[in-house]
């Protein structure tokens, strides 16, 4: 059954770092998310990308994180320069044709920011 | 902030049906009733959804109340493995999805 990969399992960086998080959805998928989850907190959606733009982003995301689809098959989110309190797991989730439909979730991304 | 209210706990014996309920008392005509479950620290599953029929597949039922204001996931015959934080999420074709806390749901042998 195909799933969404992402890579690394785990990436610790120091503090004012660059760091890319990276992600392969589903090769058939239309739409592509980010949500990140604080170590014992809520999953927090970050952005939606759709048709090569982003569709909608929380107030997390703000000018430090950027997205992009470089390929026909990569999903990246880009921190320009990490804090503290960027530390959490990243995970991407991809969407068929219809965004109502499930999301598909990768396994995740442990960033430590030191 | 979620629109959503969950207990934040539950217990159910192997092989018995899991009933976990959800409050959404403020949901919109648009906005559908999703539900997801994480299983400890791993990706988010989704597992079902619905509009206002209820609706069952493969995983779980679930049933939403005729006023749309709560709805129940059934896990017909919960397993171990089923030991899971279990989201109900609300929200509207193309727009983000909001989590809330969850209910930890432990399945005991």
């Amino acid at each position: 059954e195909p799933e969404v990969t992402q890579t690394p399992s785990h990436q610790v960086t120091q503090m004012g770092q660059e760091v890319i998080l990276r992600c392969v959805p589903i090769s058939n998928h239309l739409y592509f998310y980010w949500y990140r989850q604080i170590l014992g907190q809520k999953v927090e959606f970050l952005v939606s990308f759709y048709n090569n733009e982003i569709s909608e982003k929380s107030e997390i995301f703000d000018d430090q994180f950027s997205v992009e689809r470089p390929d026909g098959s990569n999903f990246t989110l880009k921190i320009r320069s990490t804090k503290l309190e960027d530390s959490a797991m990243y995970f991407c989730a991809s969407t068929p044709e219809s965004s109502y439909n499930e999301q598909f979730f990768g396994p995740g991304t442990r960033l430590t920011v030191l | 902030d979620a629109k959503t209210t969950q207990p934040p706990s539950m217990d159910c014996a192997e092989g018995r049906a899991a009933n976990l309920p959800c409050n959404h008392s403020t949901i919109s005509g648009n906005e559908y009733v999703y539900w997801y479950r994480q299983i400890h620290s791993q990706g988010p599953q989704y597992i079902i959804h619905g509009l206002k029929n209820n609706e069952t597949n493969e995983m779980a039922s679930l049933i939403i109340t005729e006023d749309r204001k709560s709805s129940t996931l059934i896990l017909p015959h919960a397993t171990l493995r089923d030991t899971a934080v279990y989201y109900c999420i609300v929200r509207v074709v193309d727009y983000q999805l909001i989590w809330g806390a969850g209910t930890k749901l432990i399945i005991k042998p």
